[in-house]
């Protein structure tokens, strides 16, 4: 049973380029959330999709875009990238939204803008 | 609002030695979860567990345990006679059922816990 799957692994943007993300949840999971997590502390929740539309979003600019797909997979775009932005993105899938349901983390991108 | 603390920034110990990291939760709904993830030098959030509001039971599991105290808002985590493989950054998080921020995990700023041989 595969876990929650992330690509890129690494990369490297320059500034005020566009990056996207991509996770597939892991299976039976129908709920994707990113997060991003700076060095040194704690992830920090980006935005939550179910059904195909942005349930959630937490306080990030509209630079940050995402999208899920008829197969529960997402991907995360943010575009006009600063170096501030360089950070591990995480996705995590769970069964439901809200529920309680135990919430998995794929191993992350880690995005440096340079 | 809801917050989660760790007020352990890091913590350093000795293999065999018992090491608990505090977690400190704010919270004004009743019914939320708390989950306790560890996250080695690779990135991943490795999950460890999760508790509801409504179960104060303590629970352990091999070296791990953890206490639920909703008194003190509090979901302490002790890692019983240390190893050198528990070296890692582990984070408390809070989950809303409910409101406006549901199914947003909060996280405390982690613990970075070091077990020296």
């Amino acid at each position: 049973d595969a876990g929650v799957t992330q690509s890129p692994t690494h990369l490297i943007k320059t500034r005020g380029q566009q990056v996207t993300l991509r996770c597939s949840p892991k299976s039976g999971h129908d709920t994707v959330s990113w997060y991003q997590q700076a060095l040194g502390q704690g992830p920090q929740f980006i935005f939550q999709y179910y059904e195909e539309e942005e349930r959630q979003r937490g306080n990030f600019p509209d630079r940050f875009s995402g999208h899920q797909f008829p197969n529960y997979s997402s991907e995360l775009n943010v575009n006009a990238l600063l170096l501030g932005d360089s950070a591990l993105y995480l996705c995590a899938s769970s069964f439901g939204t809200g529920t309680g349901n135990t919430i998995y983390f794929g191993e992350g991108s880690w995005l440096t803008v340079v | 609002a809801q917050k989660v603390t760790q007020a352990q920034t890091e913590i350093s110990v000795v293999e065999k030695e018992d090491v608990t990291l505090d977690c400190v939760y704010e919270t004004r709904d009743t019914t939320y979860y708390l989950f306790w993830y560890k996250q080695p030098p690779s990135g991943e959030l490795v999950f460890l567990i999760r508790r509801n509001s409504f179960d104060e039971q303590n629970e352990i599991s091999g070296r791990y345990s953890w206490n639920f105290q909703k008194s003190t808002s509090s979901f302490n985590f002790t890692i019983t006679a240390s190893q050198v493989v528990d070296s890692a950054v582990y984070f408390c998080a809070l989950l809303q059922a409910g409101g406006t921020s549901y199914g947003k995990l909060t996280f405390g700023q982690g613990t970075i816990l070091t077990v020296h041989p």
